[in-house]
Formats: structure tokens, C-alpha cells, sequence
């Protein structure tokens, strides 16, 4: 059962340029957050979604930003005219149920914009 | 403000000696808190996890407490090696959702 998975591992990104992260949850797992955590900081929460549902979104900037978990295939984050600020190490996790139990984490993917 | 505060912010210790992370939430209605280990470049990875009835908890050299009543938990590293050097972060859940609320880590470096 192969854990959480996420690509790219590295990202570079112009500035102006579209970002997409994926995220494929544990095998049996149906729930999936993203998290982002900047230099020296903190994971910071950014949306909860469910297989074709965004359950809580309210820690994602309104603007260039959106998330999907699709029936079929990963979950995708998408930041649209990227800035240097949006550079950050970006960390999905999944768990079966809502966190009633353990939260499993990918080893994230690194987004540098130039 | 956050509601998951973790002091020290960073910590040096030599290999071999013990070590205490302090966690202090303000996080209401609590559900558990766990405390995650996430070496640089990696994502982080579960050591412990306790409800409200638990006190302390133990995974090899790594010994959690809790007091629910303070608001308080702790993470003691015993005989500290150098693969211990990481973050450690300090996550309450709230609620009847369990939405995490994060701290923003200890940064422990061992020491040879």
C-alpha cells in the first residue's frame, strides 16, 4: 500500500506562469488536505476536499487559487499567475474518514518562482 | 493569534542526552493531539496521537504527555541520536470536525 504520493517533487515557475500539484491519496483514503508551509514556518491549512467536493476551502486565498479532488485520478492544486510569494513547499495529506483517525502526509513539493 | 503555541523554537543538544518539547494550546473544543516528526525536505510523520483521557504516551524513545486541564503537552526525547535532528510539531484537533490546528515547530539539532 503505497502511501501518500506527490509530484512534482520540485517545481520552477516564472512569474505570471500556472503551477499544478498533485496529490494521490493512500490507497482506501477518500479525504485529502493541502497544506502549505513557507520558509521557517508552519504547515498552514489550506483546503479540505472530498471525491468531487471542496468540504472547506477556508484557508485558500480567493484569487488565483482552486483545488479539485475529481471521481478519477489525483487531487490537483492549482495557482494561476504565480508570484515569488506563492513559493513554498506545498504538503497534501490523506486519511479514510475526517481525521477520526491518522493523517497521512506526502513528502510534499516544492515550488520556487523565478 | 495561533492557537497552538511550541517553545522552544529551536533547540541544540549532543548526541546521547535527553530533550523536552513544550506545546501549549488554546484550542477549544479539544478532539486529540498528536505530535509530528517531519525531517527537512520531507513531510511530516506521526509519533504520537492522544484523546483527552490520556496522559501520557510512548513510542520507543519518544514519551508524550498531556493535561487537558492545563492545555499543556510535552515531547521527551530519550538518549537523543543524531537522526532525531528534525522538526517536531505539536497538532491539535478541534472539535467535533478534528480540523488540525498547527504549531509551528521546534527545530532540534543533535549534536555528535
Amino acid at each position: 500500500n503505497a502511501g501518500v504520493m506527490q509530484n512534482p517533487r520540485h517545481l520552477v515557475r516564472r512569474r505570471g506562469q500556472e503551477a499544478r500539484l498533485r496529490c494521490s491519496p493512500m490507497k482506501g483514503h477518500s479525504h485529502v488536505y493541502w497544506y502549505r508551509q513557507l520558509p521557517e514556518e508552519g504547515l498552514k491549512f489550506m483546503v479540505y476536499l472530498q471525491k468531487e467536493n471542496i468540504i472547506d476551502e477556508s484557508g485558500m486565498p480567493k484569487e488565483r487559487f482552486s483545488a479539485e479532488f475529481p471521481k478519477e485520478g489525483p487531487s490537483i492544486l492549482r495557482i494561476q499567475q504565480v508570484v515569488r510569494g506563492d513559493s513554498a513547499a506545498y504538503f497534501c495529506a490523506s486519511s479514510p474518514l475526517r481525521l477520526n483517525t491518522e493523517a497521512f502526509f506526502g513528502q510534499g513539493t516544492r515550488l520556487t518562482v523565478v | 493569534k495561533n492557537q497552538v503555541e511550541q517553545s522552544p523554537q529551536s533547540l541544540i543538544i549532543l548526541e546521547g542526552k535527553n530533550c523536552t518539547l513544550q506545546c501549549n494550546y488554546t484550542v477549544s473544543p479539544f478532539s486529540n493531539l498528536r505530535w509530528y516528526k517531519q525531517d527537512t525536505g520531507r513531510g511530516p510523520v506521526s509519533l504520537t496521537i492522544m484523546t483527552f483521557s490520556e496522559n501520557t504516551k510512548s513510542n520507543g524513545r519518544y514519551t508524550a504527555t498531556l493535561d487537558a486541564d492545563t492545555k499543556q503537552s510535552s515531547l521527551h526525547i530519550t538518549a537523543s541520536q543524531l537522526s532525531d535532528s528534525a522538526s517536531y510539531i505539536c497538532v491539535v484537533s478541534e472539535g467535533d470536525n478534528n480540523d488540525m490546528r498547527f504549531g509551528a515547530g521546534t527545530r532540534l539539532t543533535v549534536k555528535p
